[in-house]
């Protein structure tokens, strides 16, 4: 199993970014999605979350509070890919970005993205 | 804010033990959900060490156990290493917030 990120930048206050995760050594659709963020020197916070295939419990689409209305989480089952559309960034944005791989737990991680909103 | 509480910080000698404890609520740990627990070594993403309280992914080192009670969760490092120096998360969900929900974590550090 590989996760890895990409698309991580430094961005204006309201401005936009789209991350990526690829995904591969599993089947990408059957699995849900998560992005998990962390800021500088903080703990991890859970963003966002997207149903696979094998679930049947829980709401297709989840996101934090924090993010909720700025941020759109998509996937690409074929082309293995999550997204993360981050609009209306703001400074407190700033983080790096890790997507999951999810059952009760994040079992799979990939390397991060660092998002740097600054003027 | 993190729902978990998690001590800032914990220290040990080498070969010594340490536990890290996880207080939630009933809506997290209290209810029916698992506590589940990361390793964030130092510049690196976190690492799952513990699922479902207690168990271990394959090739966690057994000097790693968790344990979950009531509306709390611990986890434990028998013989500590200097390799182990590293934050600690735990994770539940919270049906509340209808989200996954992490701790404040905690470090280790080995004297």
């Amino acid at each position: 199993v590989q996760l890895v990120e990409s698309g991580g930048a430094l961005v204006q206050p309201g401005g936009s970014l789209r991350l990526s995760c690829a995904a591969s050594g599993f089947t990408f659709s059957r699995y849900s999605m998560n992005w998990v963020r962390q800021a500088p020197g903080k703990g991890l916070e859970w963003i966002s979350y997207i149903a696979g295939s094998d679930n049947t419990i829980s709401a297709p689409i989840k996101y934090a509070d924090s993010v909720k209305g700025r941020f759109t989480i998509s996937r690409d089952n074929a082309k293995s890919s999550l997204y993360l559309q981050m609009d209306s960034l703001r400074a407190e944005d700033t983080a790096i970005y890790y997507c999951a791989r999810v059952h009760a737990f994040f079992d799979y991680w990939g390397q991060g993205a660092l998002v740097t909103v600054s003027s | 804010q993190s729902v978990l509480t998690q001590s800032p910080s914990v220290s040990g000698a080498p070969g010594q033990r340490v536990t890290i404890s996880c207080i939630g609520s009933g809506s997290n740990i209290g209810s029916v959900y698992d506590v589940h627990w990361y390793q964030q070594l130092p510049g690196a993403a976190p690492k799952l060490l513990i699922y479902n309280n207690k168990n271990r992914p394959s090739g966690v080192p057994d000097r790693f156990s968790g344990s979950k009670s009531g509306t709390s969760a611990s986890l434990a490092i028998t013989g500590l290493q200097a390799e182990d120096e590293a934050d600690y998360y735990c994770q539940s969900y919270d049906s509340s917030l209808s989200s996954y929900v992490f701790g404040t974590g905690t470090k280790v550090t080995v004297l």
